[in-house]
């Protein structure tokens, strides 16, 4: 059964840089065809996407943040990580971290999901 | 960017009865070389992740009762949950990913009345 689990610091002051990793288990992130993504929810409200990386490395971002998000992946130890430069508490929100299936048809949907942790922006 | 609109924003429905969530793309996401609607369908209960209940606007996810079916095609879809049960209180959002810039709806709270 895959399992995601997204790591990393819950509390950034403003103007860093947030920096949250998704370890996968039970499949690997090099498998053809699938896409990995992070998508954030700040409290209370609905559910934004942030980034994808796919199995081949190439990466895709949100508009509203492309100059501020790098998506990476590290193969070796199968995981993904996302990084938020300049943060402002409009950036406080649960991060989760997902899979796509992907594949020929391009199914971006996302079928698993971490748990999510709760990232604060705040001095 | 595709602009997702659902409606409504909030719905009680009694036990046992239908619940009925549009949602509305600013533009097709239709594919026509494979006749395939590039919309989702997420369920998200207090504290959870969302879960995926329907892909292709109408496929439902391995495991999903089959009392929740999606339809629609272009820019107007619906998901309904043809018979309320309690565990169907949730937060539905819909997603389109006909593009990789995917954006989804604001999100409809479903309650018990």
């Amino acid at each position: 059964q895959l399992q995601l689990q997204e790591s990393g610091p819950g509390l950034v002051k403003p103007s860093e840089t947030l920096s949250l990793t998704c370890t996968v288990s039970g499949g690997s992130i090099s498998s053809t065809n699938y896409y990995w993504g992070w998508i954030r929810q700040p409290p209370g409200k609905g559910l934004e996407w942030i980034g994808t990386i796919s199995y081949s490395g190439s990466t895709y971002s949100s508009p509203s943040l492309k100059s501020r998000v790098t998506v990476s992946a590290d193969t070796s130890n199968n995981q993904f990580s996302l990084k938020l430069s300049f943060v402002t508490a409009a950036d406080t929100a649960v991060y989760y971290c997902a899979r796509l299936p992907g594949g020929t048809q391009k199914s971006w949907y996302f079928d698993y999901w971490g748990q999510g942790t709760l990232v604060t922006v705040s001095s | 960017d595709i602009v997702m609109t659902q409606s409504p924003d909030s719905l009680t429905v009694s036990l046992g009865e239908r619940a009925t969530i549009n949602c509305k793309s600013s533009q097709s996401v239709l594919y026509s070389p494979n006749n395939k609607n590039y919309l989702a369908w997420y369920q998200q209960k207090p504290g959870q992740p969302p879960k995926l209940l329907i892909y292709w606007a109408s496929t439902r996810e391995s495991g999903v009762p089959d009392r929740f079916s999606g339809s629609g095609s272009g820019t107007d879809f619906t998901l309904t949950i043809s018979s309320l049960q309690a565990e169907d209180v949730a937060v539905y959002y819909c997603q389109q990913y006909s593009t990789n810039l995917y954006t989804f709806g604001q999100g409809t709270k479903l309650e018990i009345k």
